[in-house]
């Protein structure tokens, strides 16, 4: 079975500050990774995702993940956070069996002026 | 989200009575999800479709039940609604290996009074 682990229910950053929203996984196989993120009364929008490749992945709005295998994690980062980067962010994991996607809890960022 | 519209957008029902939610693309996509998100639990998998009657169960499945007589749509059916079932339904679309991996409707908030 698939599981995801977001250990923050919320982070807090002042803007312009680095941002960094954990998570780990665990899957049988290949890890297929992903983050979204879910603005209010709002559908979730991807942000990116790591299925093979570079560990480092880039994605919208100057969001970047690294993939570490070791840990099993792939924290979602950004350089310098805005003020509407404020939000609610998921993490998913799926295995190579099948196309399912197993969500975390979810992080709310949230970025202070 | 273009491509998938999820109805209605609220709806308040009493204990006991049966609810229908609607999700319609047209991405002609196989593969069809329904979430459901709580707090402290993220996304949960009710069902999903991988298609025309081709449905199967994901780790929230009592209480619901699906049909997809048609590419296009997927009803999500709560049998006889309970307070355990207030919460805000997501259908989902896509392949994990799509560009953006699933893409989202923007949601249906239920209410049992």
């Amino acid at each position: 079975a698939q599981s995801v682990a977001q250990p923050e229910d919320q982070v807090n950053v002042a803007e312009g500050n680095p941002l960094t929203v954990k998570c780990t996984y665990s899957v049988s196989g290949n890890p297929y990774l992903f983050w979204y993120v879910q603005y209010p009364n709002r559908g979730l929008q991807f942000l990116l995702k790591y299925i093979t490749g570079d560990n480092l992945v880039k994605g919208s709005y100057g969001f970047e993940a690294e993939f570490n295998k070791s840990q099993t994690s792939f924290h979602l980062k950004k350089p310098s956070a805005l003020v509407s980067d404020s939000a609610l962010y998921f993490c998913a994991v799926g295995d190579d069996a099948g196309n399912m996607l197993t969500f975390g809890g979810g992080t709310r960022l949230m970025v202070k002026p | 989200d273009a491509g998938i519209t999820q109805s209605p957008r609220h709806k308040v029902t009493e204990t006991g009575t049966p609810v229908t939610l609607r999700c319609h693309q047209t991405e002609n996509h196989r593969y069809m999800y329904w979430y459901r998100q709580d707090p402290g639990h993220g996304l949960r998998l009710i069902h999903y479709s991988y298609g025309v009657k081709d449905t199967d169960k994901g780790e929230v499945s009592d209480g619901y039940s699906v049909s997809r007589s048609k590419t296009e749509d997927f009803l999500l059916t709560l049998e006889s609604a309970t307070s355990s079932q207030t919460s805000v339904y997501f259908c989902a679309i896509g392949y994990r290996e799509s560009p953006g991996g699933y893409t989202f409707g923007s949601g249906t908030r239920l209410t049992v009074v």
